[in-house]
């Protein structure tokens, strides 16, 4: 399909392990934005790329929270020594250009378990 | 204080009524505005932009009120289909021409028979 892809959709593991979450954005869209939200919460900003660079990573909760983006393409939200509190959903969307114009088109989200 | 503010609702409201949300955001430098929509455990999707002379789509009708502010959205005619969850986004594009959107925590609406 032509639409965000993210992946895994659904993911259980121990607190404490490492965890990696992946988006494949529309092609030829260059900004992408990751965000999280627990279950009947908002969304929370996590990061946002332009590009392969990461203009605004506020968002992100704290140092064990990374992201990277590269090819201007695929992106990868990597939570390390994950805590009972990072259980949420991750959603990641992309837009043609920044936000200020461009719809964000979603994915479907990948959900974390964390034990 | 939250950069962009909802009420988080629900409102029942009865198939056919007019129902309204209002959303306040904080930064005065904000510079585009939007609804979306988010069905239950779905992504969100675009509703529709809100523009400073205020726009409408069909029963939908959104308005800018930059002195004060808020965005709302106006919902006529009600329709079963229309229960979601309604969320108010807010760019906030700062210097560097990097580009914030800042969700709202989103107004459930639920539509009765």
């Amino acid at each position: 399909g032509a639409g965000v892809s993210q992946s895994p959709s659904n993911k259980v593991t121990e607190k404490g392990k490492d965890v990696e979450l992946r988006c494949d954005p529309i092609s030829g869209h260059t900004a992408l934005y990751w965000y999280r939200q627990s279950l009947g919460q908002g969304l929370e900003f996590l990061i946002y790329f332009q590009g392969n660079s990461a203009p605004d990573k506020s968002g992100l909760p704290s140092d064990r929270f990374s992201a990277e983006r590269t090819g201007g393409s695929v992106s990868t939200l990597t939570i390390q020594r994950t805590q009972q509190e990072d259980s949420a959903v991750y959603l990641c969307a992309s837009s043609l250009v920044g936000g200020n114009t461009g719809e964000l088109f979603f994915g479907e989200g990948s959900r974390l378990t964390v034990l | 204080r939250k950069e962009v503010e909802q009420d988080p609702g629900p409102f029942n409201v009865p198939e056919g009524a007019t129902v309204a949300f209002n959303c306040t955001y904080s930064n005065s430098a904000s510079q585009s505005f939007f609804w979306y929509r988010q069905d239950c455990r779905k992504e969100p999707k675009l509703l529709m932009s809100v523009y400073s002379s205020g726009n409408e789509d069909g029963r939908f009708t959104a308005q800018l009120n930059r002195a004060s502010q808020y965005i709302s959205l106006l919902i006529r005619d009600s329709k079963l289909s229309d229960s979601a969850t309604y969320l108010c986004v807010v760019n906030f594009a700062g210097y560097s021409s990097a580009s914030k959107i800042i969700f709202g925590s989103g107004t459930r609406l639920s539509i009765r028979p």
